[in-house]
């Protein structure tokens, strides 16, 4: 059975702070990772996908990417309440085409 | 939601009684997929599809049956409703060329 692991929170983070999101997973041969936010009452929505190991950047979001620790993480620089929501790490089995998500972490920025 | 329909938005059943979920999409895309997500919980992966005429199990499969005779629907069938079956139901597709994932709305499923 392969797992996502995430801690389920809540991970409460200042204003201005930087969050830091965890997840594992337990497919060494998995390819393809994903982090999706999901505000309460509505459907996820992608906001980094990561390939290579190591860090990726896009506006105050950072994927890391660790396979041989089987690890990767989101960082959200200069937090914002807007950024309150739950993060769902998910991984893209190697197999075939199955997406299989963690049960996610909830984020509350305080202001 | 990127052109993924799904209805109803809601509904509550009885237990025993089946009922369909639909969805749509109008993008041409190939992969489909229907996942659940409880409460508290992250997404569990019922069904997909590659394709039309291609269906294959995900992690939870058990009461469900779906069909994809054309790219655009994926209906997702309930026959024998059960209280465990309470969840809210998503269906995604895959936009292959960027890899990413679109979910549409939800259907929020209450069996009592």
């Amino acid at each position: 059975q392969k797992e996502v692991e995430q801690n389920s929170g809540p991970l409460s983070v200042p204003e201005g702070a930087i969050a830091s999101l965890n997840c594992t997973y337990s497919d060494r041969g998995s390819q393809s990772f994903f982090w999706y936010r999901q505000y309460s009452g509505k459907s996820p929505e992608l906001i980094m996908s990561i390939y290579s190991n190591g860090d990726k950047e896009d506006g105050r979001f950072t994927a890391q990417l660790n396979k041989a620790s089987q690890y990767v993480s989101l960082l959200i620089r200069d937090s914002q309440p807007s950024d309150s929501a739950t993060y769902l790490c998910a991984v893209r089995e190697n197999r075939d085409d199955k997406i299989i998500f963690g049960k996610g972490t909830r984020l509350h920025i305080l202001p | 939601n990127a052109g993924v329909t799904q209805t109803p938005k809601f509904r509550i059943l009885k237990i025993g009684q089946s009922m369909t979920l639909q969805c749509t999409q109008d993008m041409n895309h190939n992969y489909m997929y229907w996942y659940r997500q409880d409460p508290g919980m992250g997404l569990k992966l019922i069904y997909y599809s590659v394709g039309a005429g291609i269906t294959d199990k995900g992690e939870v499969p058990n009461g469900y049956n779906v069909s994809r005779s054309t790219t655009e629907d994926f209906p997702l069938r309930l026959e024998l409703a059960a209280p465990s079956q309470t969840s809210v139901y998503f269906c995604a597709i895959t936009e292959t060329s960027t890899d990413t994932q679109y979910f549409g709305p939800g259907t929020r499923l209450t069996v009592l």
